[in-house]
């Protein structure tokens, strides 16, 4: 069975911290997507990302994955209330076909 | 224009009742699809349709039937609904089955079985 697991499940910060969200499985990711969702609404795609090593940067966001494939990360750099939402890795294993399996889901809070 | 459009927004009902979803997107994807979101916002796929075809269809109780007469639409119906089908049903419709390709969600059902 083949799990994706990302942590924290929660994560509750002051305005101006940096955090890091974290997505790993013990299978290759064909490729690797971070979305974002806010309370009564869908998730929104923020970043794909396919090749190993690869870092993309939104703003205040950098998405880094690894090397091998297995894992990634959401780096935020000085949160923004705004930056409020739950916060879902999703990815495709080069076994599963066409199928994008989510994880868990980070709840992040940021205080003003 | 909103893109993936999904009615009812909430939907209360009782156990055993007959239901549907309905979802319709502008975007002229060719692939759409069905996710379950559970009450600790766990997201799983359901069903995948491309071009008017199933794709996926995941462990789902056959109560489950979706129903696509077009691309642009996507139904869902529930025979004899029960307590746990309760959850928020997200429909997403992308260009092309490939998950490298975006996904654009619908605003949600949120289901409530009584």
């Amino acid at each position: 069975t083949q799990l994706l697991e990302q942590s924290p499940q929660f994560l509750s910060i002051q305005e101006g911290e940096n955090l890091t969200v974290y997505c790993n499985s013990s299978s290759v990711f064909s490729s690797l997507q971070w979305y974002r969702q806010e309370p009564g609404e869908g998730p929104v795609l923020l970043v794909t990302v396919v090749t190993g090593g690869e870092v993309k940067k939104l703003k205040r966001l950098t998405f880094q994955f690894g090397d091998a494939r297995k894992d990634s990360s959401l780096h935020i750099t000085a949160a923004q209330p705004g930056d409020t939402g739950l916060y879902l890795c999703a990815g495709e294993w080069e076994t599963s076909g066409s199928r994008l399996t989510f994880g868990e889901g980070t709840q992040l809070t940021v205080n003003p | 224009d909103t893109a993936v459009s999904q009615t009812p927004k909430y939907l209360v009902t009782q156990m055993g009742n007959d239901k549907s979803i309905k979802c319709e997107q502008n975007l002229g994807h060719d692939t759409m699809y069905w996710y379950k979101q559970d009450s600790k916002k766990f997201l799983k796929i359901m069903f995948s349709y491309n071009n008017k075809e199933l794709i996926i269809n995941e462990t789902v109780p056959n109560r489950f039937s979706p129903k696509s007469p077009d691309k642009a639409h996507l139904n869902l119906h529930i025979n004899s609904l029960e307590l746990g089908d309760s959850a928020v049903y997200f429909c997403a419709s992308s260009r092309a089955p490939r998950s490298y390709n975006e996904q654009f969600f619908g605003p949600g059902t949120r289901l409530t079985v009584l």
